[in-house]
Protein backbone atom coordinates (compact mmCIF):
# COMPACT_ATOMS: atom_id res chain seq x y z
CA UNK A 1 0.00 0.00 0.00
CA UNK A 2 0.75 3.62 -0.07
CA UNK A 3 3.68 4.65 2.37
CA UNK A 4 4.23 8.34 3.40
CA UNK A 5 7.50 8.48 5.49
CA UNK A 6 7.76 11.47 7.95
CA UNK A 7 10.81 12.30 9.80
CA UNK A 8 11.86 13.16 12.82
CA UNK A 9 9.55 11.47 14.78
CA UNK A 10 10.79 13.69 17.33
CA UNK A 11 13.35 16.60 17.80
CA UNK A 12 13.82 18.78 20.90
CA UNK A 13 15.30 22.24 20.04
CA UNK A 14 15.70 25.35 21.70
CA UNK A 15 13.46 28.71 21.56
CA UNK A 16 14.84 31.14 18.84
CA UNK A 17 16.25 28.19 16.08
CA UNK A 18 14.32 26.56 13.06
CA UNK A 19 13.25 23.01 12.55
CA UNK A 20 13.07 20.92 9.30
CA UNK A 21 10.31 18.00 9.15
CA UNK A 22 10.39 15.85 6.16
CA UNK A 23 7.55 13.43 4.12
CA UNK A 24 8.42 11.76 1.22
CA UNK A 25 6.05 9.46 -0.47
CA UNK A 26 7.66 6.41 -0.64
CA UNK A 27 5.93 4.56 -3.66
CA UNK A 28 3.57 6.80 -4.80
CA UNK A 29 2.99 10.67 -6.48
CA UNK A 30 2.18 13.04 -4.09
CA UNK A 31 0.66 15.61 -6.22
CA UNK A 32 -0.93 17.39 -2.90
CA UNK A 33 0.31 17.31 0.74
CA UNK A 34 -1.58 18.33 3.90
CA UNK A 35 0.05 19.64 7.33
CA UNK A 36 -1.71 19.37 10.37
CA UNK A 37 -0.82 20.35 13.77
CA UNK A 38 -2.17 18.38 16.67
CA UNK A 39 -2.20 19.21 20.35
CA UNK A 40 -2.51 17.01 23.30
CA UNK A 41 -6.19 15.44 23.41
CA UNK A 42 -6.85 17.48 20.81
CA UNK A 43 -7.85 17.24 16.90
CA UNK A 44 -5.77 17.59 13.98
CA UNK A 45 -6.10 21.00 12.85
CA UNK A 46 -4.84 21.20 9.21
CA UNK A 47 -2.58 24.07 8.55
CA UNK A 48 -1.53 24.41 5.11
CA UNK A 49 -2.57 22.47 2.02
CA UNK A 50 0.80 22.01 -0.80
CA UNK A 51 0.83 21.19 -4.45
CA UNK A 52 3.30 20.23 -5.97
CA UNK A 53 5.44 23.33 -7.90
CA UNK A 54 3.56 25.63 -6.51
CA UNK A 55 3.29 27.97 -3.15
CA UNK A 56 1.00 26.05 -0.24
CA UNK A 57 -2.36 27.51 0.72
CA UNK A 58 -2.66 27.96 4.54
CA UNK A 59 -5.54 28.55 6.78
CA UNK A 60 -6.73 31.10 8.30
CA UNK A 61 -4.88 31.88 11.47
CA UNK A 62 -1.68 30.19 10.13
CA UNK A 63 1.21 32.10 9.82
CA UNK A 64 2.57 31.60 6.17
CA UNK A 65 6.47 33.36 7.38
CA UNK A 66 6.60 30.99 10.13
CA UNK A 67 5.71 27.81 8.87
CA UNK A 68 7.35 27.62 5.34
CA UNK A 69 6.15 24.66 3.42
CA UNK A 70 8.40 23.97 0.76
CA UNK A 71 6.51 21.47 -1.71
CA UNK A 72 9.63 20.75 -4.92
CA UNK A 73 9.04 17.79 -6.00
CA UNK A 74 5.83 15.03 -6.56
CA UNK A 75 7.74 12.78 -3.56
CA UNK A 76 8.64 15.12 -0.82
CA UNK A 77 7.03 18.10 1.08
CA UNK A 78 8.91 20.22 3.82
CA UNK A 79 7.75 22.03 7.03
CA UNK A 80 10.07 24.46 8.49
CA UNK A 81 9.42 25.86 11.91
CA UNK A 82 11.21 29.28 11.80
CA UNK A 83 12.09 30.99 15.38
CA UNK A 84 10.84 28.25 17.21
CA UNK A 85 8.71 28.95 20.57
CA UNK A 86 7.61 26.62 23.35
CA UNK A 87 3.95 27.34 22.05
CA UNK A 88 4.83 25.68 18.66
CA UNK A 89 5.23 22.25 20.57
CA UNK A 90 3.30 20.19 19.36
CA UNK A 91 2.32 16.88 16.91
CA UNK A 92 3.07 17.48 13.83
CA UNK A 93 1.42 15.12 10.74
CA UNK A 94 1.37 15.37 7.12
CA UNK A 95 -0.81 13.69 4.77
CA UNK A 96 -0.31 12.68 0.86
CA UNK A 97 -2.68 12.10 -1.84
CA UNK A 98 -2.02 11.26 -5.17
CA UNK A 99 -4.97 14.26 -5.76
CA UNK A 100 -7.32 14.38 -9.08
CA UNK A 101 -10.21 14.21 -7.37
CA UNK A 102 -8.92 10.22 -5.76
CA UNK A 103 -9.98 8.83 -2.51
CA UNK A 104 -6.55 7.75 -1.00
CA UNK A 105 -5.17 9.82 2.31
CA UNK A 106 -1.84 8.66 3.31
CA UNK A 107 -0.59 10.18 6.72
CA UNK A 108 3.11 10.28 8.14
CA UNK A 109 4.22 9.07 11.21
CA UNK A 110 4.21 12.31 12.60
CA UNK A 111 6.86 14.61 14.48
CA UNK A 112 6.93 15.30 18.19
CA UNK A 113 8.46 18.67 18.40
CA UNK A 114 9.20 19.96 21.90
CA UNK A 115 10.53 23.56 22.01
CA UNK A 116 12.61 24.76 25.15
CA UNK B 1 -15.91 27.93 6.84
CA UNK B 2 -16.14 23.83 6.72
CA UNK B 3 -17.51 22.59 10.18
CA UNK B 4 -17.76 18.73 11.42
CA UNK B 5 -18.93 18.31 14.83
CA UNK B 6 -18.17 14.92 16.63
CA UNK B 7 -20.47 13.38 19.62
CA UNK B 8 -19.48 12.36 21.94
CA UNK B 9 -16.12 13.50 22.93
CA UNK B 10 -16.24 10.21 25.43
CA UNK B 11 -17.73 7.05 25.07
CA UNK B 12 -17.45 3.98 27.81
CA UNK B 13 -18.61 0.72 26.85
CA UNK B 14 -18.63 -2.82 27.77
CA UNK B 15 -16.85 -5.54 26.01
CA UNK B 16 -19.07 -6.91 23.83
CA UNK B 17 -21.36 -4.47 23.53
CA UNK B 18 -22.01 -1.72 20.18
CA UNK B 19 -20.75 1.63 20.76
CA UNK B 20 -21.76 4.26 18.28
CA UNK B 21 -19.99 7.61 17.07
CA UNK B 22 -22.19 10.37 15.33
CA UNK B 23 -20.61 13.49 12.93
CA UNK B 24 -22.74 16.08 11.64
CA UNK B 25 -20.75 18.49 8.47
CA UNK B 26 -21.61 21.47 7.18
CA UNK B 27 -21.13 21.43 3.60
CA UNK B 28 -23.50 19.63 1.54
CA UNK B 29 -21.46 19.11 -1.41
CA UNK B 30 -18.89 17.11 0.72
CA UNK B 31 -18.50 14.24 -1.12
CA UNK B 32 -16.03 11.35 1.19
CA UNK B 33 -16.54 10.24 4.64
CA UNK B 34 -13.62 8.53 6.40
CA UNK B 35 -13.35 7.59 9.89
CA UNK B 36 -10.09 7.00 11.58
CA UNK B 37 -8.59 5.28 14.72
CA UNK B 38 -5.78 7.18 16.39
CA UNK B 39 -3.63 5.65 19.27
CA UNK B 40 -1.77 7.81 21.75
CA UNK B 41 1.58 9.02 19.80
CA UNK B 42 0.13 7.06 16.44
CA UNK B 43 -0.86 8.54 13.27
CA UNK B 44 -4.46 8.14 12.41
CA UNK B 45 -5.32 4.90 10.62
CA UNK B 46 -7.84 4.78 8.35
CA UNK B 47 -10.40 2.02 9.80
CA UNK B 48 -14.02 2.68 7.24
CA UNK B 49 -14.82 5.57 5.07
CA UNK B 50 -17.83 6.33 2.47
CA UNK B 51 -18.37 7.74 -0.44
CA UNK B 52 -21.43 10.36 -1.15
CA UNK B 53 -23.41 8.06 -3.22
CA UNK B 54 -23.38 5.51 -0.63
CA UNK B 55 -25.83 5.15 2.04
CA UNK B 56 -24.32 2.16 4.02
CA UNK B 57 -20.96 0.38 4.65
CA UNK B 58 -19.87 -2.47 6.49
CA UNK B 59 -16.46 -4.21 7.31
CA UNK B 60 -16.77 -7.25 9.73
CA UNK B 61 -17.64 -5.94 13.34
CA UNK B 62 -17.42 -1.72 11.64
CA UNK B 63 -20.05 -0.47 9.93
CA UNK B 64 -20.80 3.61 8.33
CA UNK B 65 -24.20 4.88 7.37
CA UNK B 66 -24.16 7.79 5.54
CA UNK B 67 -27.32 10.48 5.66
CA UNK B 68 -26.81 13.16 2.94
CA UNK B 69 -30.70 14.84 3.79
CA UNK B 70 -29.43 15.25 7.19
CA UNK B 71 -25.48 15.69 6.52
CA UNK B 72 -24.92 13.30 9.21
CA UNK B 73 -22.86 10.17 9.55
CA UNK B 74 -22.46 7.42 11.76
CA UNK B 75 -19.21 5.05 12.65
CA UNK B 76 -20.89 1.77 14.61
CA UNK B 77 -18.52 -0.78 16.00
CA UNK B 78 -20.41 -4.45 17.40
CA UNK B 79 -18.77 -6.69 19.49
CA UNK B 80 -16.71 -4.43 21.23
CA UNK B 81 -13.16 -5.57 22.20
CA UNK B 82 -10.39 -3.64 24.31
CA UNK B 83 -8.20 -3.36 21.38
CA UNK B 84 -10.78 -1.30 19.97
CA UNK B 85 -10.12 1.72 23.22
CA UNK B 86 -8.51 4.33 20.91
CA UNK B 87 -9.47 7.65 19.98
CA UNK B 88 -11.40 8.08 16.38
CA UNK B 89 -11.91 11.08 14.17
CA UNK B 90 -14.75 11.12 11.58
CA UNK B 91 -13.80 13.97 8.71
CA UNK B 92 -15.01 15.06 5.47
CA UNK B 93 -13.76 16.27 2.25
CA UNK B 94 -14.70 20.10 1.58
CA UNK B 95 -13.92 20.65 -2.09
CA UNK B 96 -11.42 18.78 -3.89
CA UNK B 97 -8.79 17.50 -1.31
CA UNK B 98 -8.77 19.20 1.79
CA UNK B 99 -10.15 16.77 5.13
CA UNK B 100 -11.64 18.56 8.11
CA UNK B 101 -11.34 16.41 10.89
CA UNK B 102 -13.76 16.10 14.16
CA UNK B 103 -13.32 16.53 17.19
CA UNK B 104 -12.31 12.94 18.54
CA UNK B 105 -14.21 10.24 20.63
CA UNK B 106 -12.14 8.73 23.31
CA UNK B 107 -13.24 4.97 23.50
CA UNK B 108 -12.72 2.80 26.31
CA UNK B 109 -13.99 -0.74 26.02
CA UNK B 110 -14.84 -1.87 29.68
CA UNK B 111 -13.30 -5.50 30.45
Amino acid sequence: GAVVSQHPSWVICKSGTSVKIECRSLDFQATTMFWYRQFPKQSLMLMATSNEGSKATYEQGVEKDKFLINHASLTLSTLTVTSAHPEDSSFYICSATPGQGGYGYTFGSGTRLTVV
Amino acid sequence: GENVEQHPSTLSVQEGDSAVIKCTYSDSASNYFPWYKQELGKRPQLIIDIRSNVGEKKDQRIAVTLNKTAKHFSLHITETQPEDSAVYFCAARFGNEKLTFGTGTRLTIIP
